[in-house]
């Protein structure tokens, strides 16, 4: 079953209103969690890095204001888009890293992504 | 800084062999790992070098040479269900940096 499981899958809103997206680990702790954001037919890039009690780290480009995260807990990591537009319309996915594991590709967990629409 | 490049498409038959080439330069590299991914869902993990040299997974296999920033994904008995995008990602410290990925088709 999963273990990072991300909420909404899917939402619709309307431009200028915000949107909170949620990142969960199921049954692990992360410190760090990871979100991306991939328009179609493009790759994933990396927006974020969540820290678990403290400010989040910021990719160039990427607006702080705009995309708030809070990482409240071990567990919780939350993407807020505020004053949504049309073009942020995407595909957001978040990761996370079982710190209890020794790094591997099967350590690294990806959430369902929640695809955005803002009209 | 940092850069991958692969390429952007590709095209193999069923029933053969495909290797999807990816070179990256990085100030810093933990790892590299191979991703399948298919329109609108989540990365699948497909296999992580660490070390340079040849790791074989079932009809996967994955190439990293760190000394020339290279990598490959092998792809072997080519099924229709592998048509997808190919993503080359390294590891920077357990963030993900992602390449462009290689959209693969496959033809019957």
């Amino acid at each position: 079953g999963a273990v990072v499981s991300q909420h909404p899958s899917w939402v619709i809103c309307k431009s200028g209103t915000s949107v909170k997206i949620e990142c969960r680990s199921l049954d692990f702790q992360a410190t760090t969690m990871f979100w991306y954001r991939q328009f179609p037919k493009q790759s994933l890039m990396l927006m974020a890095t969540s820290n678990e009690g403290s400010k989040a780290t910021y990719e160039q480009g990427v607006e702080k204001d705009k995309f708030l995260i809070n990482h409240a807990s071990l567990t919780l990591s939350t993407l807020t888009v505020t004053s949504a537009h049309p073009e942020d319309s995407s595909f957001y996915i978040c990761s996370a890293r079982d710190v209890g594991s020794v790094l591997s590709g099967n350590t690294i967990y990806f959430g369902e992504g929640s695809w955005l629409t803002v009209v | 800084g940092q850069n991958i490049d692969q390429p952007t498409e590709m095209t193999a038959t069923e029933g053969a062999i495909v290797q999807i080439n990816c070179t990256y330069q990085t100030s810093g590299f933990n790892g590299l790992f191979w991703y399948q991914q298919h329109a609108g869902e989540a990365p699948t993990f497909l296999s992580y070098n660490v070390l340079d040299g040849l790791e074989e997974k079932g009809r996967f296999s994955s190439f990293l040479s760190r000394s020339k920033g290279y990598s490959y994904l092998l792809l072997k008995e080519l099924q229709m269900k592998d048509s997808a995008s190919y993503l080359c990602v390294f590891n920077q410290g357990g963030k993900l940096i992602f390449g462009q990925g290689t959209e693969l088709s496959v033809k019957p």
